[in-house]
Parts: C-alpha cells; structure tokens; sequence
C-alpha cells in the first residue's frame, strides 16, 4: 500500500528566508507525486507535480521540488519565503495510472515578518 | 481558479440523516474523484468515477455511495450521517485515468457538519 510521510507538522520561518519541507512516500511502482497548497477554509491548489523526466520540478509562486528516488522523497523548497505563503501545505502520491491520490498529514507554514 | 465547482459550500445535518453533495468538474474532464478531509488531516480518497463507472475505492464503507452523469458532474451521497462524518468533501476531476500525465484539479470543498 503507498503512504506518504510529511515528518514536519508545523514549521516557522521568517520572511525572506528559505523554505524546505520534507515529504517521504512509500510506493511499489513509478510514483505520481505532487505537491498542493491549502488556505484555511479552502479547497486545493496544485503547486507542482512530477509525473516522469526531469527529478527537478519547478511550480507556481516560486516553489521548486526534487525527487530523489533513492531516498522516496519529494522535498518542497523555496528560496525567499513570503508572508503569503503561511498555509498548509500536502505531498500526495498516486498510481499513474489511477490518479487516485494518498495524502501526508500536512506541513502548516508560519511565516514571522 | 480551478474550474471545479462543489455544492453547497457549508450544510448542517442531523446524526441519521441522509445527504448529498454535487460536483461540476473542469469542462472535458471525464475522471471524478471524492476525498474526505477531516479536521487536521490530510484528504482521504473515498472512490473515483471514470466515464459514470465506479473505478477504484478507498476504506469507506458501503454507506458513501456516488454517481456520475452523462456530462461527467457527480454525487456523493452518504446515508445515516454519523458525527465522525463532519468533515470538508473535496471534489478532484482530470482527463482520463491513462499514463497521461494530466493534472488533478481540486473544487474549494462543501463542509458538512453533523450534529
């Protein structure tokens, strides 16, 4: 069965500075990964994805991950954080195939200014 | 922007109740999947329609039932509402279910509180 891991639950950072959280999943096959961002009371929006090619992907708002097969991580990175950027934030895997997703738990980003 | 839309946004129902949330997916978008999202945690795959079949389920019990129409918008309906249901149902639709690679929108959600 396919997991994914988000060990960070709540992360603070200052404003300007670099962000990077961690995303760990389990899976048997050639893993769809994606990363979505989610404000309170809000539905999903999808950052980025990685589906196949390069293991370096760039997304929306600056963001950045690399998929490391060797180490099943997906992490998210962002060199200069913004104030806006203070959300929840999920990694999910899913089977190419299906699409149908396996959620982490969630990495809530605080922002100081 | 998504072009998912979800209804209604908010609803409160009783324990034993029965109800039923809708979802218009992205134009063309013939993939529909349903996750719960309680409180605190991540979304959780409920079951997906591809072309008005069901295609895949997660650990949800027979009680979560859905339906796809001809033009692709689904249901989600859930009968004798329990309050571990109270949660955000999130609605994702894509273009076919193949090796694709084509992207999964979400819609905001429809909070459902049971009481």
């Amino acid at each position: 069965a396919q997991s994914v891991t988000q060990p960070d639950i709540h992360i603070t950072v200052s404003e300007g500075a670099s962000l990077e959280l961690r995303c760990n999943y389990s899976y048997g096959a050639t893993p769809y990964l994606f990363w979505y961002v989610q404000s309170p009371g809000q539905g999903l929006q999808l950052l980025l994805k990685y589906f196949s090619g390069d293991t370096l992907v760039q997304g929306i708002k600056g963001f950045e991950a690399e998929f490391k097969r060797s180490q099943s991580s997906f992490n998210l990175r962002k060199p200069s954080v913004h104030w806006s950027d203070a959300a929840e934030y999920f990694c999910a895997v899913g089977r190419v195939a299906t699409r149908q997703l396996t959620f982490g738990s969630g990495t809530q980003l605080t922002v100081l200014p | 922007e998504t072009g998912v839309t979800q209804s209604p946004t908010h609803l409160i129902k009783t324990r034993g109740q029965q109800v039923t949330l809708r979802c218009s997916s992205q134009s063309g978008h013939n993939t529909v999947s349903w996750y719960q999202q309680a409180l605190g945690q991540g979304p959780q795959f409920i079951f997906q329609y591809y072309r008005e079949e069901e295609n895949g389920r997660g650990n949800f019990p027979p009680r979560f039932s859905g339906l796809q129409f001809p033009n692709y918008s689904s249901e989600l309906n859930v009968n004798a509402l329990e309050l571990d249901d109270s949660a955000l149902y999130l609605c994702a639709s894509s273009l076919g279910t193949g090796a694709n690679g084509n992207t999964i929108y979400f819609g905001e959600g429809s909070w459902l509180t049971v009481v």
